[in-house]
């Protein structure tokens, strides 16, 4: 399975974009990249996927680059509540579990 | 609404004391997933039912066992938990394999 590499941390001004990096350089072309985030003492909560396209729902858009190694999750418009760890897993077509890497901590301040 | 329920959201057991931990959900999913989630570390794939149709990680201890009764309920049973086994253990549901995962919120386990 692909391996991601993302910040350990971030911060964002509440209101502000949060804009969240992951590299996947070794993603294959069938590989689809999805996106969880957990708050504190809570489940994974799913955002957001993608293959080739970018996505847009109610919670976040997804860019992926033409290339496809790496791509950015963007909160529109943070909130306190945004704060989180933020997963980016690469998945295969065949896959049937979720590989969690480390995160993103998100910290949104006031 | 629909969702994956875990119950209790704390559980506290004694060194050596089997514990179970249960998860249900009302999405119809053909899926549950069991994972742990050690204190400052990521989830973990411990086992899956697809139906009635178990599927065991490689790596998961012998200690772990999973039972799935009906669609709507799946089991986690730690035969002797071991202060290792200190842990959220979260509980995960999908259409089929292929398709997104939701998850309940969790179980912490205390063993003492």
């Amino acid at each position: 399975d692909a391996k991601t590499t993302q910040p350990t941390s971030m911060d964002c001004a509440e209101g502000r974009a949060a804009n969240l990096p992951c590299n996947h350089s070794t993603i294959s072309g069938n590989e689809y990249v999805y996106w969880y985030r957990q708050i504190h003492s809570q489940g994974p909560q799913y955002i957001i996927h993608g293959l080739k396209n970018n996505e847009t729902n109610e919670m976040a858009s997804l860019i992926i680059t033409e290339d496809r190694k790496s791509s950015t999750l963007i909160l529109p418009h943070a909130t306190l509540r945004d704060t989180a760890v933020y997963y980016c897993i690469v998945r295969p077509p065949s896959g049937d579990k979720l590989i969690f890497g480390t995160g993103t901590r998100l910290q949104v301040f006031p | 609404d629909a969702m994956v329920i875990q119950n209790p959201r704390y559980q506290v057991t004694q060194f050596g004391k089997p514990v179970t931990l249960s998860c249900s959900q009302t999405l119809n999913h053909n899926v549950m997933y069991w994972y742990q989630q050690k204190s400052s570390q990521a989830p973990k794939l411990l086992f899956h039912y697809y139906d009635k149709d178990f599927n065991n990680e490689a790596d998961t201890p012998d200690n772990f066992q999973s039972r799935r009764p009906n669609t709507s309920f799946c089991f986690l049973d730690i035969r002797s938990p071991g202060l290792g086994d200190a842990a959220m253990y979260l509980c995960a549901t999908s259409r089929d394999p292929l398709e997104t995962q939701y998850f309940g919120p969790g179980t912490r386990l205390l063993v003492l």
